[in-house]
């Protein structure tokens, strides 16, 4: 079974300060990792990407590491901004297809 | 630079009536397509994807349908629309390799 979870619904953090979102994978047929951030009632935004033969990503504000054998994907937002505030997804990409995989989603809130 | 439309935006539909909903792209050759959903309080769910003219995937069975008569035209149909068949839709597209999908701002579909 080729499953995204995200197991928390939503997290809160100061502004400023570091947030960091998370998501488990359940198999290792997966080669290409994404984050997207959406606002209600648009489609999601892509925001940093990550092969599977690498362990980090940077572009800016925000960092995506992978632990393959945690089978684990985190995103972290430094510092947070109050505009960060949306609902965030993990996607992982089927090796060997064009299939994407969607969690269920993380609300950040970045309180001012 | 390319763009993806997606419409229409709000739809109202009652049980049993028809339905089709179109997505194009601009400014990229043989795509990828995909359809997605997203239900109230949950994630993105695969409906469909396309990595050619009359190639489709069906991830999910139930009464919907798609259809690829262009190289950049994208389409999600139902003969007969459920009560479940509400959410937001939401079209995407992508190139080959190692790239992310770009989504469209999506339609809220209500079925009433």
């Amino acid at each position: 079974d080729q499953q995204v979870k995200q197991n928390s619904p939503s997290l809160s953090v100061q502004e400023g300060r570091i947030s960091i979102l998370n998501c488990d994978y359940t198999n290792s047929m997966f080669d290409y990792f994404l984050w997207y951030k959406k606002y209600p009632a648009e489609g999601p935004t892509f925001l940093i990407s990550i092969s599977s033969i690498k362990d980090k990503n940077e572009d800016g504000r925000f960092t995506v590491f992978l632990n393959k054998s945690a089978k684990h994907l985190s995103l972290h937002i430094v510092p947070s901004q109050p505009g960060d505030s949306a609902v965030y997804f993990c996607a992982a990409r089927v090796s060997g297809t064009y299939k994407y995989i969607f969690g269920t989603g993380t609300r950040l809130k970045v309180l001012a | 630079s390319q763009t993806i439309h997606q419409w229409p935006a709000t739809l109202v539909q009652p049980v049993g009536s028809p339905l089709s909903l179109e997505c194009t792209v601009e400014g990229t050759s043989n795509p990828n397509l995909y359809w997605y959903r997203q239900a109230a309080g949950r994630g993105l769910q695969l409906l469909f994807y396309s990595v050619g003219i009359g190639q489709i995937s069906s991830e999910v069975p139930q009464n919907l349908s798609a259809s690829r008569p262009q190289d950049r035209q994208f389409i999600l149909s139902s003969k007969k629309l459920l009560l479940s068949d509400s959410g937001f839709y939401l079209c995407a597209w992508s190139v080959l390799g190692s790239s992310p999908l770009h989504f469209g701002n999506g339609t809220r579909l209500t079925v009433t």
